[in-house]
């Protein structure tokens, strides 16, 4: 079992839908990351957050740290949001435990 | 936001060859680097800790020295991949903490390597 995992592996919406992605992980952390990875491979840095919510635009990541669980929601989805969304947490020595992604793709 | 570039973004060598990647932070000094390798359809994993002054920490299973590992200064760390066989192509990301908020990573842009 990975120490960090998110569901849906793959999520094809239309054009307009809210989205939501779910990552949980089973070792107790102090935050998380969520990061969105291009077509083309380059990684960008979406979220750090250690509780409550954040919000950015039309992204929106909420965590719960008691229950071990974060989500990522996209609000009136575009096709440009299409991408791999990957949580990870944060470990000794600032390593990186990712999950194993989710691949949405949004179709017009 | 801090800024981390790998250079080159795409190479394509022959087999027997070594090819060296570096990563750099832009505006922050980073004395540690983390180097990563993202198989397709596959999560990225770690490969090792670049310190700053001394030797890189490798990650059980990966060869130290077929990945050779350097952290020049305080803004460079360079991966030489030795003798590069087909198996060795794959995407190497780098990524850098800002300094005293390790939390926070910013990560390069990769390299996609493929061997012949």
């Amino acid at each position: 079992k990975n120490e960090v995992e998110q569901s849906p592996q793959n999520l094809t919406a239309q054009e307009g839908e809210f989205i939501t992605i779910n990552c949980s992980y089973s070792v107790g952390i102090s935050a998380l990351h969520w990061l969105q990875q291009h077509p083309g491979g380059g990684i960008v840095s979406l979220f750090m957050l250690s509780s409550g919510k954040k919000k950015h635009g039309r992204l929106i990541a909420t965590i719960n740290i008691q229950e071990k669980h974060s989500s990522l929601h996209i609000t009136a989805s575009h096709p440009r949001d299409s991408a791999v969304y990957i949580c990870a947490r944060p470990g000794t020595a600032s390593k990186l435990t990712f999950g194993t992604g989710t691949r949405l793709q949004v179709t017009l | 936001g801090a800024v981390v570039s790998q250079h080159p973004s795409r190479v394509i060598c022959k087999s027997g060859t070594s090819v060296k990647i570096e990563c750099r932070s832009l505006d922050f000094q980073a004395t540690t680097m983390f180097w990563y390798r993202q198989f397709p359809k596959q999560s990225l994993m770690l490969m090792a800790t670049s310190n700053e002054g001394s030797k890189a920490t490798y990650e059980q299973g990966v060869e130290k020295d077929k990945f050779l590992i350097n952290h020049a200064s305080l803004t460079l760390s360079t991966l030489t991949v030795t003798s590069a066989h087909p198996e060795d192509s794959s995407f190497y990301i780098c990524s850098a903490p800002l300094p005293g908020r390790y939390n926070e990573q910013f990560f390069g842009p990769g390299t996609r390597l493929t061997v012949l």
